[in-house]
């Protein structure tokens, strides 16, 4: 029972380089959101999904791109990385709004 | 503008005692609000929940809290077990309910 996997675990990238992490959740669930956690800041919603093909702007979504292509997997996409984007990403999804959110362990990624 | 704040960043509690974490919200807008308990390395897990019209709820050894009049909520834990170290957050749900606003955490330290 994998419930949220979260691919990479760790990345160090170098400013202006790209990367896709990689949500992938196997409860048939049709939310999926992506997170930033930073120092005291707690969890921050960057973007997220109501069902497979849709997306949509969270707290704090500049600089990141997202797909849902497939109901169970959703895409977050830095183009161009910065330094203020070193951070520890969660991915969640949830059955529908109201029902509890589940966590992925983290992609904690750094950039030089 | 944070809309949720935890102000305690951690508390240590003898074993057996209780722990009080404690959440401040400014979103008049939340309709529910949750608890998740986070491990290190791992993703946050939910806890436990409560809706914008109850004052109270309970499960096993947790209880939550809430004072609409005074914008604040609390989760209860009786008795603190080691096992209970962990970070804590406070979460509220918009009325649309496909955001959570989390608090910044609260580090809680069980000493045995």
């Amino acid at each position: 029972n994998a419930g949220v996997t979260q691919t990479p675990k760790f990345r160090v990238l170098k400013t202006g380089q790209s990367m896709t992490l990689l949500c992938a959740q196997d409860m048939n669930h049709e939310y999926m959101y992506w997170y930033r956690q930073d120092p005291g800041m707690g969890l921050r919603l960057i973007h997220y999904s109501v069902g497979e093909g849709t997306t949509a702007k969270g707290e704090v979504p500049d600089g990141y791109n997202v797909s849902r292509l497939k109901k169970q997997n959703f895409l977050l996409g830095l183009e161009s990385a910065a330094p203020s984007q070193t951070s520890v990403y969660f991915c969640a999804s949830s059955y529908s709004s109201v029902q509890p959110q589940h966590f992925g362990d983290g992609t904690r990624l750094s950039i030089l | 503008d944070q809309q949720v704040k935890q102000n305690s960043p951690s508390l240590s509690v003898q074993e057996g005692r209780i722990s009080i974490l404690n959440c401040d919200y400014t979103n008049s807008m939340f309709d529910y609000f949750l608890w998740y308990k986070k491990y290190p390395a791992e993703g946050p897990t939910f806890l436990i929940s409560i809706s914008s019209i109850k004052d109270k709820n309970e499960d096993g050894r947790f209880t939550v809290f809430l004072n609409k009049s005074a914008k604040h909520l609390s989760l209860h834990i009786v008795p603190s077990q080691p096992g209970d170290s962990a970070v804590y957050f406070c979460a509220g749900v918009n009325n649309a309910g496909n955001m959570l606003t989390f608090g910044g955490g609260t580090r809680l330290m069980v000493k045995p």
